[in-house]
């Protein structure tokens, strides 16, 4: 089954540092999503992202962070300068189309760990 | 407001006993969907009812949606080991929203 692709798995950054992380969504897929956990907490919408523009974002998806698509295959979150309570799981996320019937497939996640 | 909260919280059962883990939310939805975790790892997509649903089945897995009552429940039957992990349900509201909203999840442990 295709799946959703996330590098790297685990990133330990000191705070103020630049971070960012990148997936390869389902090549035929057309919605993109981030979401994050932090350790024992929900699964928490970040930002989605269609047609090359964000289409929606969460209050946690503030100035410090953004996305891009930089060629036809990636989809990255930067998050310019880190806080101790980015800590947590980042999940790349897919749709292949409009929400009605279209499972998201997610990836394995993003360990990020700022100290 | 709380959408995709899942009852119970930790549930321990036999290997071959079922288990059924409960999803409750507030606002109308177009799907809702469950997934498991294994502790650390990412997000496996289990199975996605639709608002037009009521039962839907996937092998060991069966579905049902109640949208009266707003709410869901996932029965695993004839549980494995393997089957330890955490259960979500993710809810997509009507209207203008493209996020998935999850719940806490159920922590499910099979012994063997």
């Amino acid at each position: 089954e295709p799946e959703v692709t996330q590098t790297p798995s685990h990133q330990v950054t000191q705070m103020g540092q630049e971070v960012i992380l990148r997936c390869v969504p389902i090549s035929n897929h057309l919605y993109f999503y981030w979401y994050r956990q932090i350790l024992g907490q929900k699964v928490e919408f970040l930002v989605s992202f269609y047609n090359n523009e964000i289409s929606e974002k969460s209050e946690i998806f503030d100035d410090q962070f953004s996305v891009e698509r930089p060629d036809g295959s990636n989809f990255t979150l930067k998050i310019r300068s880190t806080k101790l309570e980015d800590s947590a799981m980042y999940f790349c996320a897919s749709r292949l189309g409009p929400r009605a019937g279209n499972t998201i497939y997610f990836g394995e996640g993003s360990w990020l760990t700022v100290v | 407001s709380q959408q995709g909260e899942e009852d119970p919280q930790a549930l321990s059962i036999q290997e071959g006993e079922n288990a059924t883990m409960n999803c409750s939310y507030k606002t109308s939805i177009n799907n809702l969907q469950w997934y498991r975790q294994n502790s650390g790892r990412g997000l496996v997509h289990l199975i996605l009812i639709r608002s037009n649903e009521r039962e839907k089945h996937s092998g060991r897995l069966r579905v049902t949606l109640d949208t009266s009552k707003k709410s869901s429940s996932l029965l695993i039957t004839a549980s494995r080991a393997a089957d330890t992990a955490s259960y979500f349900c993710a809810t997509d509201a009507v209207g203008g929203s493209e996020k998935l909203v999850f719940g806490k999840g159920t922590k499910l442990t099979v012994n063997p």
